[in-house]
């Protein structure tokens, strides 16, 4: 059964540094792995989608790396701002349909200003 | 090009009540996905369908919940006698279909926040 984890649960930073957020899962056998932004009261914004075939994708400021051997993905920001602040889920599909995509329970980011 | 629509934002409800949330998908996009976010938690698959057809249903309780997405008209999550725990956001999504956009890429509503009193 797939699990995905997140840590840390919150992370304070501030502005201006690069952090790096950590996504881990069990299964390896995943089709893509998907990264979302959660503002709070308001709905996911994707923000980068990694196919298994991929290393990495890049958008702006945001870098998502994918290891497929090792369960693992991690989310770059870089110079962070206090828009940044947000709650950032991960999450794994096992197929092209979507259908039983699995998500972390998200890492809830704060950028002091 | 509108994003997907969810409505109602937010639905208040008393136990026993029906609860009925719409979801419109992306234009051109033909598949729907329901998803529940407990408080703190994270989001939970619920059903996906295509145009009348419920393909994968194994994430919604077997009982009070149903879910439709007709021919004509959004997608429909219907709880009836809501329960205290039913209380949660409830988000649709939708996704192009095959050989359209990125494979497996969702775009999610804003939810639908029920209230159970």
């Amino acid at each position: 059964k797939q699990e995905v984890t997140q840590i840390p649960a919150a992370l304070s930073v501030p502005e201006g540094e690069n952090l790096v957020l950590n996504c881990s899962f069990t299964d390896s056998a995943i089709y893509n792995l998907q990264w979302f932004r959660q503002d709070p009261g308001k709905g996911l914004t994707s923000l980068l989608l990694i196919q298994s075939s991929q290393r990495e994708q890049t958008s702006g400021r945001l870098n998502a790396s994918l290891d497929k051997s090792s369960g693992r993905s991690t989310l770059y920001i870089a110079a962070s701002q206090p828009g940044d602040s947000a709650t950032y889920l991960c999450a794994v599909s096992r197929d092209s349909s979507a259908s039983k995509i699995i998500f972390g329970s998200g890492t809830r980011l704060s950028i002091r200003p | 090009n509108a994003g997907v629509m969810q409505n109602p934002r937010h639905l208040v409800r008393r136990r026993g009540q029906e609860a009925r949330l719409r979801c419109s998908p992306m234009k051109g996009h033909s598949h729907v996905y329901w998803y529940r976010q407990l408080p703190e938690e994270g989001l939970k698959f619920m059903v996906y369908l295509q145009k009348e057809n419920i393909i994968d249903e194994s994430g919604m309780p077997k009982e009070r919940f149903s879910a439709e997405f007709p021919k004509e008209g959004p997608s429909i999550l219907r709880i009836q006698q809501v329960v205290r725990g039913d209380s949660a956001a409830y988000f649709c999504a939708s996704s192009p279909p095959r050989g359209q956009g990125a494979v497996g890429e969702l775009f999610f509503g804003e939810g639908s926040r029920l209230t159970v009193l």
